[in-house]
């Protein structure tokens, strides 16, 4: 069965203190790995799309990198408007997949002042 | 330009209404995506739709059904609500089945 883990799943950080959150997932082919961000009351926010193992993005103060089992989203200097809900989602190959997203459960990060 | 507009942001239903949510996707998006968010699941794949046919499905009661227009809005029916649904219901678009999929704001459905 397809499915994603993130740990952890709450991270409490000093503003600029760097930390790495993990997402584990077993999936039949991977078809792409998702980053999200989601605030309170909003929806999830498009971070990072990563397709094959070694591929890394950065945007700002994130970077995500992928292997063939796990993938990382590394913050770096983090400010208090870095908190929000951190949500890892596969999309995996095959017809039964189309549009399909599996989510894990998300990392809930504060950034203290 | 505009993103995926979902509509409306609130609901409050008791047990045994039906109820229908409707969501606009970004201008060009033909592939809609549903899903149902709760504090204990996450979120959990509804179905999708692209080019007005429903081509997945999630582990859902047929309670939840849905439909795309020819204009790529789509909507999502409830009928015989029960407690456990009261939710955030979440609408995500894409260009296509395997493009980013881009998230509205949800409706958060309250069933008392």
């Amino acid at each position: 069965e397809d499915q994603v883990t993130q740990s952890p799943e709450a991270l409490r950080l000093q503003e600029g203190e760097s930390s790495s959150l993990n997402c584990s997932y077993t999936v039949s082919g991977l078809r792409g790995l998702f980053w999200y961000r989601q605030d309170p009351g909003k929806g999830p926010e498009f971070l990072f799309t990563l397709y094959s193992a070694g591929e890394e993005k950065e945007k700002e103060r994130l970077k995500a990198t992928l292997t063939k089992k796990e993938s990382f989203l590394h913050i770096t200097a983090p400010k208090p408007e870095d908190s929000a809900t951190y949500l890892c989602a596969v999309q995996a190959e095959g017809s039964s997949n189309t549009g399909k997203l599996i989510f894990g459960q998300g990392t809930t990060l504060q950034v203290k002042p | 330009k505009a993103g995926v507009t979902q509509t409306p942001r609130y609901l409050i239903k008791t047990r045994g209404q039906q109820v229908t949510l409707s969501c606009s996707p970004i201008s060009g998006h033909r592939s809609v995506s549903w899903y149902q968010q709760t504090p204990g699941q996450g979120l959990q794949f509804l179905f999708e739709y692209f080019s007005e046919t429903q081509r997945n499905k999630g582990n859902f009661p047929g309670r939840f059904s849905g439909r795309q227009f020819s204009n790529s809005r789509s909507e999502m029916n409830v009928s015989t609500l029960e407690l456990g649904d009261s939710a955030l219901y979440l609408c995500a678009s894409s260009l296509g089945q395997w493009n980013i999929q881009y998230f509205g704001a949800g409706t958060r459905l309250s069933v008392l």
